[in-house]
Order: C-alpha cells, then sequence, then structure tokens
C-alpha cells in the first residue's frame, strides 16, 4: 500500500520558533510537494521537488523554504513561525514529470503558532 | 496562472440523491482534470480523473464530464450515501507542468 507519512499530526510552536515538518513517501516517487490548507482557500502550493536537493517555489512560498537531501524525504522549514502561518500542511508526491499520474497525500499536520 | 473556480462551496443532500459539483478553469491549455476526496482528519485521495480527449467517465456512482469549449467539468455522485460526506476538490493541469492546480473545495453533507 502506497504511503506518504508526515511526521507530526499535530503541533504548536511559539512565534519566533524555526520548525520543521518532515514527510516521507516509500513509493520511490520522483516529484514531491507541500501544501497549505486553510478554510474558503482550498490548497495552495507552497513548495514543490522534481528531484533530490531541486526545489520550486509554488503560488506562497514567502516565510517558508524546504530540504530535499534524500528522495523519500521532504522537509518543510519555517525560518520564524508566525501566527498567520497556523494551518494544516499536507505533503504530496507523484511519479515522475509530465504524465497525468496521481498524487498521493499524507494525513496532514495541523500547526498552531502562538 | 491556471485558475480553478469551484461551486458551491456547501451542499446538503438526502441519502438516495444526486450530487453535482462544478468547477471552470482558464488555461485552455489544461488536459487533466482529477478530483479528490478529502475525509475528516485525511489527506485527499484521488476518486476519478478525466483527460482532455474524454467528455465523459464513469466509475460505479460517480462520474465526471468535462467540456472543453466552455472550459469547466463537473462530478456526479447518484444515489450517495452518508460515507459520500466529505470535503471534495477538484483540480487542473497543464501537460507543460507537474504541478495542479486546486479549487477551494465543495464540503457535502449527505443526511440519512
Amino acid at each position: 500500500d502506497v504511503k506518504v507519512t508526515q511526521s507530526s499530526r499535530y503541533l504548536v510552536k511559539r512565534t519566533g520558533e524555526k520548525v520543521f515538518l518532515e514527510c516521507v513517501q516509500d513509493m520511490d516517487h520522483e516529484n514531491m510537494f507541500w501544501y497549505r490548507q486553510d478554510p474558503g482557500l482550498g490548497l495552495r502550493l507552497i513548495y514543490f521537488s522534481y528531484d533530490v536537493k531541486m526545489k520550486e517555489k509554488g503560488d506562497i512560498p514567502e516565510g517558508y523554504s524546504v530540504s530535499r537531501e534524500k528522495k523519500e524525504r521532504f522537509s518543510l522549514i519555517l525560518e520564524s513561525a508566525s501566527t498567520n502561518q497556523t494551518s494544516m500542511y499536507l505533503c504530496a508526491s507523484s511519479l515522475s514529470l509530465g504524465v497525468h499520474t496521481e498524487a498521493f497525500f499524507g494525513q496532514g499536520t495541523r500547526l498552531t503558532v502562538v | 496562472g491556471e485558475n480553478v473556480e469551484q461551486h458551491p462551496s456547501t451542499l446538503s443532500v438526502q441519502e438516495g440523491d444526486s450530487a453535482v459539483i462544478k468547477c471552470t478553469y482558464s488555461d485552455s491549455a489544461s488536459n487533466y482534470f482529477p478530483w479528490y476526496k478529502q475525509e475528516l482528519g485525511k489527506g485527499p485521495q484521488l476518486i476519478i480523473d478525466i483527460r482532455s480527449n474524454v467528455g465523459e467517465k464513469k466509475d460505479q456512482r460517480i462520474a465526471v464530464t468535462l467540456n472543453k469549449t466552455a472550459k469547466h467539468f463537473s462530478l456526479h455522485i447518484t444515489e450517495t450515501q452518508p460515507e459520500d460526506s466529505a470535503v471534495y476538490f477538484c483540480a487542473s493541469r497543464n501537460s507543460g507542468y507537474s504541478t495542479l492546480t486546486f479549487g477551494k473545495g465543495t464540503m457535502l453533507l449527505v443526511s440519512p
């Protein structure tokens, strides 16, 4: 069974903290994605990666960075957490570029910044 | 860039009724249109998709239709059941890119 696993279901962090959200996939997928989900705004792409050490900005990259040192792992980093980054964060992976393949999502990490 | 509009934002139906969710997209080059279902506490999961060379696709109680001229596509769920209650997202993708553009989602509530 294919799996995308996010390291935490719930996180509470303080304003100004550096926050790491971790995601691991076991499907040998090339592409990995980080989305943010907010009520009424749907899923918005923060960053994605199509290969190890490669990254591309999505629609809302400000305040975030990412790291992909290994194919199976994609980390989202909040350099200095702020209250407006309180949200549900979803990681996803898909097989390859240019092919209409399914994106598989993790269960999400609900981050609260206080 | 691509813009996907989804309506309605909430939809309440009685068990056994049909439900229809509609999406429009802006980029005429888009050619892949998946639908995702997100149950409470879970990540979205693909339930059906359609490519631009097909007008309609069915899978048991769910179907998707695509009108490329009008740039809209719809999800149809027949004989709804309480377990169909979830948030549904439409999305589109241009073959020149690897990322999906999602609609804002529809919360479907099926009452017994």
